[in-house]
């Protein structure tokens, strides 16, 4: 699997735009990028995951840069309720049924403030 | 719809028990995956079942084993408990499909003592 790196904590401002960086250099071609996060004393949470285009769904935008060496995940107007530790994973690419192990590193632990 | 539904929530064991942690996957998942979450650490992979077959495996000691029933849900076994198995341990089900996104259950919270 491709490593992910991650700042280990972000703040932002309650309804400010939160953009959490992670870098994956080593990225495969076939591998996706996905997002979760985990709120307190949950199970983390999927947010999102494209391959090389831009991806929006109703939680978040992923932004890949164009040799897919980083992304950005976005979460246009954050609110006190997205504080979490977020999880930048690159999927290795399983055969059949079997692609289900994600690596998690320590994430980024954002904290959104009033 | 429900979710990943894991019981018991919290568990109390003595070292060199045993303990079965329980999963019933979304309607409709057929695969189901067993993480365990040591406190301010990333989630860690233990087993994939899908369709009632072991598809991977991480690298835990053969004290912890799994399986996956007809009805798809699953079940994780750990013998001879340790200290060190204290943990969140997490269930995630998915379609099954290789970039299906992973749905995970709140956890069993274990402590041994």
């Amino acid at each position: 699997d491709a490593k992910t790196t991650q700042p280990p904590s972000m703040d932002c401002a309650e309804g400010r735009a939160a953009n959490l960086p992670c870098n994956h250099s080593t990225i495969s071609g076939n591998e996706y990028v996905y997002w979760y996060r985990q709120i307190h004393s949950q199970g983390p949470q999927y947010i999102i995951h494209g391959l090389k285009n831009n991806e929006t769904n109703e939680m978040a935008s992923l932004i890949i840069t164009e040799d897919r060496k980083s992304s950005t995940l976005i979460l246009p107007h954050a609110t006190l309720r997205d504080t979490a530790v977020y999880y930048c994973i690159v999927r290795v690419a399983g055969q059949g049924n079997a692609g289900n192990m994600l690596t998690f590193g320590g994430g980024t632990r954002l904290m959104v403030k009033p | 719809d429900a979710g990943v539904t894991q019981s018991p929530t919290h568990l109390i064991k003595t070292r060199g028990q045993h303990v079965t942690l329980r999963c019933s996957p979304i309607s409709g998942h057929k695969s189901v995956s067993w993480y365990q979450q040591v406190l301010g650490q990333g989630p860690q992979f233990i087993f994939q079942y899908y369709e009632k077959e072991e598809r991977g495996r991480g690298n835990f000691p053969d004290r912890f084993s799994a399986r996956q029933f007809p009805n798809y849900s699953s079940e994780l076994n750990v013998n001879a408990l340790l200290l060190g198995d204290s943990a969140l341990y997490l269930c995630a089900s998915s379609l099954g499909g290789v970039y299906s996104p992973l749905h995970f259950g709140n956890g069993t919270r274990l402590t041994v003592t």
